[in-house]
C-alpha cells in the first residue's frame, strides 16, 4: 500500500496564478483531510470530507476550494494564489468510524512569490 | 474553543537518557489523543492513539500516557537514540461544529546527541 501520497511535492507560484493539489489514498477511507502547517502556528484544518461528493470547511478555508469525486482523491484548489498561501500542505485520511486515527501524506511545500 | 499547548518547544539530551514530552489541553471534552512524529521536510507518523476512556499505551521504547481531568498527556522515551530526534507533535479530537476534527499543538522539536 502507498497510503497517503500528494502531488506535486514542490511548487512555486506568482502572485495570481492558480493551482491544484491533489491527495491519494489506497487505504478505503472515508474521511479525507486538507491542513496547512506554518512556523509558530502548527497544524490548521483548512477543508475536510467525510465522504465522495461531500466537503465541508475547516478553521482556515478562505481562499481555497475543495472536491472529492472520488472516494480516493481529495483535490485542494488555490483560485489566485496569495503570499499569504506560501506554506506547507498536509493531506490526511481516516475511516469514519472510531478511533479516527489520521494517515498523512509526505506534503507539498508551496511559495507563492 | 479547545487549545494545545506543547512544552517545552525544544529539547536536547544525551543519547541514552530517559525523557518526557508534555502536552496540555484546555478542554477536557476529547474523543482522542494521538501522538505524531515529524521528521524535517517529511509528513506526520502516528505514534500512539490513547482513546478518552484509556489512561496510557505503550509501543516498544514509547509509552503514552492521559490524564483528562487535569488535561494533561506526556509521552515516555525510554533509552533514547539519536535516530529519535524529530518534532514531535499531540493532537486532540474534539467535537467542532457538528464534526469531529483534530486540534494540534505546535510541536517539541527534540535533539538526541551522541
Amino acid at each position: 500500500n502507498a497510503g497517503v501520497t500528494q502531488t506535486p511535492k514542490f511548487r512555486v507560484l506568482k502572485t495570481g496564478q492558480s493551482m491544484t493539489l491533489l491527495c491519494a489514498q489506497d487505504m478505503n477511507h472515508e474521511y479525507m483531510y486538507w491542513y496547512r502547517q506554518d512556523p509558530g502556528m502548527g497544524l490548521r484544518l483548512i477543508h475536510y470530507s467525510v465522504g465522495e461528493g461531500t466537503t465541508a470547511k475547516g478553521e482556515v478555508p478562505d481562499g481555497y476550494n475543495v472536491s472529492r469525486l472520488k472516494k480516493q482523491n481529495f483535490l485542494l484548489g488555490l483560485e489566485s494564489a496569495a503570499p499569504s498561501q506560501t506554506s506547507v500542505y498536509f493531506c490526511a485520511s481516516s475511516y469514519w468510524t472510531g478511533p479516527y486515527e489520521q494517515y498523512f501524506g509526505p506534503g507539498t511545500r508551496l511559495t507563492v512569490t | 474553543k479547545q487549545e494545545v499547548t506543547q512544552i517545552p518547544a525544544a529539547l536536547s539530551v544525551p543519547e541514552g537518557e530517559n525523557l518526557v514530552l508534555n502536552c496540555s489541553f484546555t478542554d477536557s471534552a476529547i474523543y482522542n489523543l494521538q501522538w505524531f512524529r515529524q521528521d524535517p521536510g517529511k509528513g506526520l507518523t502516528s505514534l500512539l492513539l490513547i482513546q478518552s476512556s484509556q489512561r496510557e499505551q505503550t509501543s516498544g521504547r514509547l509509552n503514552a500516557s492521559l490524564d483528562k481531568s487535569s488535561g494533561r498527556s506526556t509521552l515516555y522515551i525510554a533509552a533514547s537514540q539519536p535516530g529519535d530526534s524529530a518534532t514531535y507533535l499531540c493532537a486532540v479530537r474534539v467535537q467542532i461544529q457538528g464534526a469531529q476534527k483534530l486540534v494540534f499543538g505546535q510541536g517539541t522539536r527534540l535533539t538526541i546527541n551522541p
